[in-house]
């Protein structure tokens, strides 16, 4: 299993501009997750997913949106990129919402211009 | 509202025992988890406890449950300079089962040889 894959590694947008961050997990997990996290902030909840065609909002979801149109995939589109979404951005999924370990991306670093 | 807080840094020599302390606001909690860090990579989730356990031990790791005072804490045993990286402690959300987490800021864990 190749786990939880993201792409790209490293993007630079310039303002106004959009780019949709890639997610695909193949552990046949249900739930899925986008987290951003900002440095000395820890991660924040941007939207989630609990599976396949259902999606909700997590604590910082302007700017952004989702689809979960399959169970393997979870991409999170940015529409017009702003300074404040210079972030790193985490894709994590887990089997179920109880007590099941969340495994997390290795991340994509953007930065808007 | 739910929130975690940890303290940002932690520096100890090779050999000693680290400490990362955590506090959380949700006493409805009934995971807590711990997750570790490396540079340039995502989250790995080193351990958990149930809410109704005040300890847990995992080879070097001891993790203690204060649940009056919502304390949380992480005890590494024979430190490592592979052990360097940040510590994120995490509560599960309240609302539903959606697998939910809060995250604190995270520990950066300095070992010195």
């Amino acid at each position: 299993n190749a786990g939880v894959t993201q792409t790209p590694k490293f993007r630079i947008l310039k303002i106004g501009q959009s780019m949709t961050l890639q997610c695909t997990q193949d552990m046949n997990h249900n739930y899925m997750y986008w987290y951003r996290q900002d440095p000395g902030m820890g991660l924040k909840l941007i939207y989630y997913s609990v599976g396949a065609g259902i999606t909700d909002k997590g604590e910082v979801p302007n700017g952004y949106n989702v689809s979960r149109s399959t169970t393997e995939d979870f991409p999170l589109r940015l529409e017009l990129a702003a300074p404040s979404q210079t972030s790193v951005y985490f894709c994590a999924s887990s089997y179920s919402g109880t007590n099941n370990e969340q495994f997390f991306g290795p991340g994509t670093r953007l930065t808007v211009l | 509202g739910e929130d975690v807080e940890q303290s940002l840094f932690l520096s100890v020599r090779e050999g000693d025992s680290s400490v990362i302390n955590c506090t959380y606001t949700d006493s409805s909690s009934t995971y807590l988890y711990w997750y570790k860090q490396e540079p340039g990579a995502g989250l790995q989730l080193l351990t958990y406890i149930f809410s109704n356990m005040d300890m847990k031990q995992d080879q070097r790791l001891t993790v203690l449950l204060n649940k009056k005072d919502k304390h949380l804490s992480l005890r590494i045993a024979d430190t490592q300079t592979g052990d360097s990286a940040i510590y994120f402690c995490a509560e599960s959300m309240r609302s539903g089962n959606t697998g939910k987490l809060i995250f604190g800021q995270g520990t950066t864990l300095q070992v010195k040889p």
